[in-house]
């Protein structure tokens, strides 16, 4: 069970606008910056955002993240198919350790 | 570009070791925080332990305090895990992770392709 929580899955349709959610506690996401990472089957995870909204060189604009107090959210607009991975949220805790989310499994229909 | 390749997986009996280790190019290696994360296949991610850049600063999570030990050699441009006692719950496969920072606390930028541990 993850200390983060997410859909396990979501689905668009090419060109839409897909949000995924995120929640925590105070002593993760509530204090600390979020990342999102993007998994795409039998990869690697790649850095998707950092520090709640940054986007790392190389990741499109389609791509945004914000956070509001134990929350977080990613969201993916003008859906293309090469989006279809796993997406998984994550914070820093208060103890100094990583905690993620489960997973978000995205389809694109 | 930058590259993190892993080493030293294999098949191991519970209550066994593997060390593994890591090579990184294309970065300056003191300069950065590393880590090892970890994924059951079909599952989700697991941070498991980092390091800061001068090794001053090291964190595990708690199912391996007192099993795992991380370290690092910069002349060598390597990370290193040393698992000890292991267990069924450690089967996975373990990424060694580029942290953004100097210090254990940031962004995992780059990820290595994985080596898989399967403690039976």
């Amino acid at each position: 069970q993850s200390v983060l929580t997410q859909p396990p899955s979501a689905s668009g349709t090419p060109g839409q606008r897909v949000t995924i959610s995120c929640s925590g506690s105070s002593s993760n996401i509530g204090r600390n910056y979020v990342y999102w990472y993007q998994q795409v089957p039998g990869a690697a995870p790649k850095l998707l955002i950092y520090k709640n909204s940054q986007r790392p060189s190389g990741v499109p604009d389609r791509f945004s993240g914000s956070k509001s107090g134990t929350s977080m959210s990613l969201a993916i607009s003008g859906l293309r198919s090469e989006d279809e991975a796993d997406y998984y949220c994550a914070a820093w805790d208060d103890r100094l350790s990583v905690v993620f989310g489960g997973g978000t499994q995205l389809t694109v229909l | 570009e930058e590259q993190l390749v892993e080493s030293g997986g294999g098949l191991v009996q519970p209550g066994g070791s593997l060390r593994l280790s890591c090579v990184a190019s294309g970065f300056s290696f003191d300069d950065y925080a590393m880590h090892w994360v970890r994924q059951v296949p079909g599952k989700g991610l697991e941070w498991v332990s980092g390091i800061s850049r001068n090794s001053n600063s090291k964190g595990y999570r708690d199912s391996v305090k007192g099993r795992f030990t991380i370290s690092r050699d910069n002349a060598q441009r390597s990370l290193h895990l040393q698992m000890n006692s292991l267990r069924g719950e450690d089967t996975a496969l373990y990424y060694c992770v580029k942290d953004y920072g100097a210090t254990p606390d940031d962004a995992f930028d780059v990820w290595g392709q994985g080596t898989m541990v399967t403690v039976s």
